[in-house]
């Protein structure tokens, strides 16, 4: 079975530094890798997927991620936060060997310091 | 384009009374489709998943259940709330083939009283 770990269930950035929001993961088979945000009171929303090919993903908002097999990683980042990045961020895992499930990290909150 | 409705946004119920919560998505077939919830200030569980009209998978056992009656429709419901049952309930979809990215509805917040 795949596990997700989110390290810091709270970030705190100041408004303009680099955002770096941490996901390992455990998985038998290879991976498709996931980062979600959620605004309060909103559904999740997809900002990016890894699922083959370059491991460096780009995704919306500015933000990208990159698969790291050796570090079992898939860390979320940004150059610069915008107060408008404020939000909950999830990690998620899933294989492709008829298991339809994603598996949710516990989510990191992010708040943005003017 | 695929797009995923649910209702209603915002219900507050007494315990002891029946729930019915309604997920439709748009512009896609044979979906996999997911009921969560979110309890205050914690992350996503699984309640139920459907692969196809009449098959529900339970992750939780408790006083929640799940149907499916139409390809593209997907049902909450509860004979009797407890307390604990106030959260966040999302739904969402899936293509039925990997890498199974799951897109999320605007959710319902239920408050029981």
């Amino acid at each position: 079975a795949q596990s997700v770990t989110q390290l810091g269930s709270h970030v705190s950035v100041s408004e303009g530094a680099l955002v770096l929001l941490r996901c390992n993961y455990s998985s038998s088979v290879p991976p498709y890798l996931f980062w979600y945000v959620q605004y309060p009171n909103q559904g999740l929303q997809l900002l990016l997927k890894y699922t083959t090919g370059a491991t460096l993903v780009k995704g919306i908002n500015g933000f990208e991620a990159e698969f790291k097999k050796s570090e079992t990683s898939f860390h979320l980042t940004k150059p610069s936060a915008h107060m408008s990045d404020a939000a909950e961020y999830f990690c998620a895992v899933s294989v492709n060997f008829g298991n339809e499930k994603l598996t949710f990290g516990t989510g990191t909150r992010l708040t943005i310091i003017p | 384009s695929q797009t995923i409705h649910q209702w209603p946004a915002t219900l507050v119920q007494p315990v002891g009374s029946p729930l019915s919560l309604e997920c439709t998505v748009e512009g896609t077939s044979n979906p996999n489709l997911y009921w969560y919830r979110q309890a205050a200030g914690r992350g996503l569980q699984l309640l139920f998943y459907s692969v196809g009209i009449g098959q529900i998978s339970s992750e939780v056992p408790q006083n929640l259940s799940a149907s499916r009656p139409q390809d593209r429709q997907f049902i909450l419901s509860s004979k009797k709330l407890l307390l604990s049952d106030s959260g966040f309930y999302l739904c969402a979809w899936s293509l039925s083939a990997g890498p199974y990215e799951q897109y999320f509805g605007p959710g319902t917040r239920l408050t029981v009283t």
